[in-house]
């Protein structure tokens, strides 16, 4: 069964660097997501993404966060300047259509520190 | 997006049918019904989505009441790997490109062996 993946699952960072969070999305789906989860808290949408921009965006979603998808393939996200409070495990999902259902990655733990 | 009312935890045993409640009374019409699951550690897992008409598949049953205020996501029979955080969400079809999830806090449910 196709599955999204992401890469790392576990990255450790400085505050104040740049990460990027890799995704590869199910290669037919057309709309891609990512969301958060701080530990022990809810999952929190972040962005969409259809035909190569962004469809919606959150409130956290803000000037330090942005989403590429640069061959095809891939969707990262990029973020600029790591604050501790960005330390969370962050899903990418994908779907075929609209009102299909997602499909989410394993993850990605990202701790700022 | 309307809002749902889960509750907090449920525990059954294992072998045992479990039904997962959820209140939904301010639906509208053109919100589908979705059921979601995380297990530990991983990402979000689609379960199960129905509009109106009562729904089954490999996973599990969902049963709508008539006034769609309510429903319940229904696993059959539930294995240790059922323990899990279910989310009831819904899902407005006419909504734009966007068409994020919007979670909640779930039910955690608990099976015992």
């Amino acid at each position: 069964e196709p599955e999204v993946t992401q890469t790392p699952s576990h990255q450790v960072t400085q505050m104040g660097q740049e990460v990027i969070l890799r995704c590869v999305p199910i290669s037919n789906h057309l709309y891609f997501y990512w969301y958060r989860q701080i530990l022990g808290q809810k999952v929190e949408f972040l962005v969409s993404f259809y035909n190569n921009e962004i469809s919606e965006k959150s409130e956290i979603f803000d000037d330090q966060f942005s989403v590429e998808r640069p061959d095809g393939s891939n969707f990262t996200l990029k973020i600029r300047s790591t604050k501790l409070e960005d330390s969370a495990m962050y899903f990418c999902a994908s779907v075929l259509a609209q009102t299909y259902e997602q499909y989410f990655g394993p993850g990605t733990r990202l701790t700022v520190t | 997006d309307a809002k749902t009312t889960q509750p907090n935890s449920m525990e059954s045993n294992e072998e045992e049918p479990v039904h997962l409640p959820c209140n939904h009374s301010t639906i509208s019409g053109t919100d589908y019904i979705h059921w979601y699951r995380q297990l530990p550690s991983q990402g979000p897992e689609y379960v199960i989505h129905g509009l109106t008409s009562n729904v089954n598949n490999r996973m599990a049953s969902l049963a709508i009441a008539e006034d769609r205020k309510s429903s319940t996501l229904i696993l059959h029979r539930a294995t240790l790997r059922d323990a899990a955080v279910y989310y009831c969400i819904l899902r407005d079809w006419t909504a734009g490109n966007g068409n994020k999830l919007v979670f909640g806090a779930g039910t955690i449910l608990r099976v015992k062996s």
